[in-house]
């Protein structure tokens, strides 16, 4: 079956630092990917649609600036978190469209101290 | 718009017992339906999903949904709880291809 993969699974960073999450469709190729995040207790919020070749859409409330996404290829998308805060420690899980299902990513779990 | 309302955040069953977790959507257009489930520390693993067609879907560990349009409904069952089935368990709703809108999760507990 299908397998998207994220990588790294998880990271801790100091609050300040930049960080980037890889998401990958490793055996068929995506020309949209979505990022989710997701607090501890809560459920998945979507932050932004990306597609390949053209600019991110982000949902109300995102900070395009903060929260960075490039689709630069159909089989990867990248999140890079800028300037991290505590407040952004989360549950970070991409999901890529393939054959009309959505297929998710393990997630990445991100710790900023 | 697109949303769903999962009944009930924490659920608790025998084991050997019938597991219900309920699931009311809203949409504007056919909804494409979904129930995924999540293991402490781990992504989302997809149970089933409803697009057309028959509206009893069958899943993967024993687990089917049955959409009902006339009471927008897609609640999620299996008919033996096992302690493996113990997580969190969201249901979710889209267009088509589109991202996903989620329920705030049920979180199953099964007791011996």
């Amino acid at each position: 079956g299908a397998v998207v993969s994220q990588h790294p699974s998880w990271v801790i960073c100091k609050s300040g630092t930049s960080v980037k999450i890889e998401c990958r469709s490793l055996d068929f190729q995506a020309t949209t990917m979505f990022w989710y995040r997701q607090f501890p207790k809560q459920s998945l919020m979507l932050m932004a649609t990306s597609n390949e070749g053209s600019k991110a859409t982000y949902e109300q409330g995102v900070e395009k600036d903060k929260f960075l996404i490039n689709h630069a290829s159909l089989t990867l998308s990248t999140l890079t978190v800028t300037s991290a805060h505590p407040e952004d420690s989360s549950f970070y899980i991409c999901s890529a469209t393939g054959r009309e299902t959505q297929y998710f990513g393990p997630g990445t779990r991100l710790l900023v101290l | 718009a697109q949303s769903v309302t999962q009944l009930g955040s924490h659920v608790s069953v025998s084991e050997g017992a019938l597991v219900l977790l309920r699931c009311n959507y809203s949409s504007s257009v056919p909804p494409y339906l979904f129930w995924y489930v999540q293991y402490p520390n781990q992504g989302l693993q997809l149970l089933l999903k409803y697009t057309t067609g028959a509206t009893l879907v069958k899943g993967i560990n024993g687990f089917e949904a049955e959409f009902k349009k006339s009471e927008t409904s897609f609640h999620l069952t299996k008919p033996s709880a096992h302690m493996s089935d113990a997580a969190e368990y969201f249901c979710a709703v889209s267009g088509s291809a589109d991202a996903l809108n989620f329920g705030k999760g049920t979180s199953l507990l099964v007791t011996p």
